[in-house]
Order: structure tokens, then C-alpha cells, then sequence
């Protein structure tokens, strides 16, 4: 039983540079979460899908940011121009649908960003 | 709006104390659920415990306790006998409903240090 898995663990990157994380949720699960978090703070909501169809944005997501779930399986998140301000931590989550499967939101071990 | 508030930002104990950690929510849901999670130092968010809003009895697992009062919108967290192993980030929150995508409002997070 595989949990949720995200890769890079851990990138630097140059300001201004492109960056780009990919997230695998659990394998029944039909809803996936990105979120941000930064040192000393709780994790941010930042957009969702349901299978394949992106659902919500929040505001923190610019227009810089771009995620996608081509397939309702895997789902990337893509950071255009970097800026300092988007060194973080990206957590992606999954769960299923529905009142019986009790909506319990599993997290991956999250891929830091540092923006030098 | 969606709010929690974990007051306390770091809590520090000798190994084998109790430890309460406080946790209050807003919400105009009548139906939510209720988390806490663990983040340890490596990072990734372990997923402790789930309750919904009509059930509000309290639970026990092992050293860890529950304790939830919709009266006073809190979700308390005890640990028994604490442990090194303790030691991490622990938050609290909330999900909104299932038609809002049960996306997760998280609280700043307690610190709690446990020392040998």
C-alpha cells in the first residue's frame, strides 16, 4: 500500500528559472490537493482536482503557477520566473469522494523550494 | 469564513508528562470534519486522527487522546506519557464540506518538544 509520493524532494533554483513538481496520490483516489507551507506556518490550500478537472484555485496561486492532472492519475505543479517569495514547501494530498469513505486526506512528504 | 486557532506555539515537557494541545474552529458548516496531524522534522504531515461533526465522542488510541466539544468548537489533542519521539509540529483543522471539495483550513501549529 503505497501512500502519496512527490518528487523532487528538495530543489534550488536560480531566480527566475523555471521549476516544476510532480505528485502521485494514492491510487484510488480521485481527489488531489496541492498546498504551500512556509517555515513556521500551516499548510496553505492552493488548488484541487477532481479526477482530471481542476476544481478550485486559490488567490495565493498566480498566474506564474500552473498544475495539472492530464489523466486523473499524476499531477504536476509548474512555478514559472521563480521568485524568492515562492521558497516553500509544496504538499501534495489525496482522498476519495463521498461520505463513506470518510474523506481522510493523506499527505506526501512534500517538496521543498528554495529560490536563491 | 473557515478559521482554527491553535494558541499555543510551543509547548516543552519532560519525557513520560501529559501534554494537552489546544485546538478551537469557526465555521458556519453544520457538517465538517476534524483533523490532527503530526509533522515530525523530516517533514511530511502524518495523519493522526479524523472526527466528524455528529460524533462527538471522544477517542482514545493507545497514548493518544481526543477530546471534541462542538459547544465550545474545540478538537483538544492529549498525549499520555509523553515520548522523545513525541517532539514535531502538530496542527489542527478543518474540512469544509464535501460539495466545497473538503479542502483543509489548517491552524499555525503547536511545537512540542519532549526532553529526555
Amino acid at each position: 500500500d503505497t501512500g502519496v509520493s512527490q518528487n523532487p524532494r528538495h530543489k534550488i533554483t536560480k531566480r527566475g528559472q523555471n521549476v516544476t513538481f510532480r505528485c502521485d496520490p494514492i491510487s484510488e483516489h480521485n481527489r488531489l490537493y496541492w498546498y504551500r507551507q512556509t517555515l513556521g506556518q500551516g499548510p496553505e490550500f492552493l488548488t484541487y482536482f477532481q479526477n482530471e478537472a481542476q476544481l478550485e484555485k486559490s488567490r495565493l496561486l498566480s498566474d506564474r503557477f500552473s498544475a495539472e492532472r492530464p489523466k486523473g492519475s499524476f499531477s504536476t505543479l509548474e512555478i514559472q520566473r521563480t521568485e524568492q517569495g515562492d521558497s516553500a514547501m509544496y504538499l501534495c494530498a489525496s482522498s476519495q469522494t463521498g461520505f463513506y469513505s470518510g474523506n481522510t486526506i493523506y499527505f506526501g512528504e512534500g517538496s521543498w523550494l528554495t529560490v536563491v | 469564513a473557515q478559521k482554527v486557532t491553535q494558541a499555543q506555539t510551543e509547548i516543552s515537557v519532560v519525557e513520560k508528562e501529559d501534554v494537552t494541545l489546544d485546538c478551537v474552529y469557526e465555521t458556519r458548516d453544520t457538517t465538517y470534519y476534524l483533523f490532527w496531524y503530526k509533522q515530525p522534522p523530516s517533514g511530511e504531515l502524518v495523519f493522526l486522527i479524523r472526527r466528524n461533526s455528529f460524533d462527538e465522542q471522544n477517542e482514545i488510541s493507545g497514548r493518544y487522546s481526543w477530546n471534541f466539544q462542538k459547544s465550545t468548537s474545540s478538537f483538544n489533542f492529549t498525549i499520555t506519557a509523553s515520548q522523545v519521539v513525541d517532539s514535531a509540529v502538530y496542527f489542527c483543522a478543518l474540512s469544509e464540506v464535501e460539495a466545497a471539495g473538503n479542502k483543509l483550513t489548517f491552524g499555525g501549529g503547536t511545537r512540542v518538544l519532549v526532553k529526555p
